[in-house]
């Protein structure tokens, strides 16, 4: 079975700090996904990537970056932490349009 | 563009009995309806989908129904268990894209 990693599990951040959050997949899934899960808003889409190098913006996008310069790997970069926030990111991938998810861990942030 | 709306935020039942959790999707073109469940400090993962080809699916204690016409589908645990405590999240995929468009989620409790 394939497993998908997100690092690191924690991030503290300061603000306006530029952070980057890092996923990546070994089950050779095409599609890969970045999601902000915050209490009572359910997960939101950053970004998604449809295969290497592509990048999709998604409904959350204003102050990310992504990159997928490797099919395995799908890196979020957070341009200008805000401070007080606080979320949980999630990194998805998916085999195709008719799969489903298999979702990492998650990585927590905090911004001081 | 699609929106998924999960009608309950909390749910709660005696062990033994079910429980529904109900969701309406706006987009006549969503093909496919994916749940997962999120247990507590821990990430999301897939329970059941189901396809708009069909307009029920059963697996094991979950049934999943889908009324296309009104735009809802509702999934079912039936005999439940302490363990099938946890967040339960709803969504739907529109388009080619295979992003999926969740619901806010419910919190189920099953109380012994």
């Amino acid at each position: 079975g394939g497993i998908i990693t997100q690092t690191p599990k924690f991030l503290i951040g300061q603000e306006g700090q530029k952070l980057t959050l890092k996923c990546q997949q070994n089950f050779n899934h095409d599609t890969m996904y970045w999601y902000r899960q915050d209490s009572g808003k359910g997960l939101r889409l950053i970004y998604y990537s449809i295969t290497e190098n592509d990048l999709q913006k998604g409904d959350l996008s204003e102050g990310y970056d992504a990159s997928r310069e490797k099919k395995s790997s799908f890196s979020l970069t957070v341009t200008s932490a805000q401070k007080n926030e606080m979320a949980v990111f999630l990194c998805a991938s998916s085999s195709g349009q008719n799969s489903d998810y298999t979702f990492g861990s998650g990585t927590r942030l905090l911004v001081i | 563009g699609e929106k998924v709306e999960q009608h309950e935020s909390t749910l709660s039942v005696r062990e033994g009995d079910s429980a529904v959790i109900n969701c309406t999707y706006t987009d006549t073109a969503s093909s496919y309806f994916p749940w997962y469940k999120q247990e507590a400090g821990k990430s999301l993962h897939f329970v059941i989908d189901i396809r708009s080809n069909v307009d029920r699916k059963q697996s094991q204690r979950l049934i999943v129904l889908l009324d296309k016409k009104a735009k809802r589908f509702s999934l079912h645990i039936t005999a439940t268990q302490p363990e099938d405590s946890a967040i339960y999240f709803c969504a739907g995929r529109t388009g080619n894209t295979g992003k999926l468009i969740f619901g806010l989620g419910t919190t189920l409790q099953v109380q012994p």
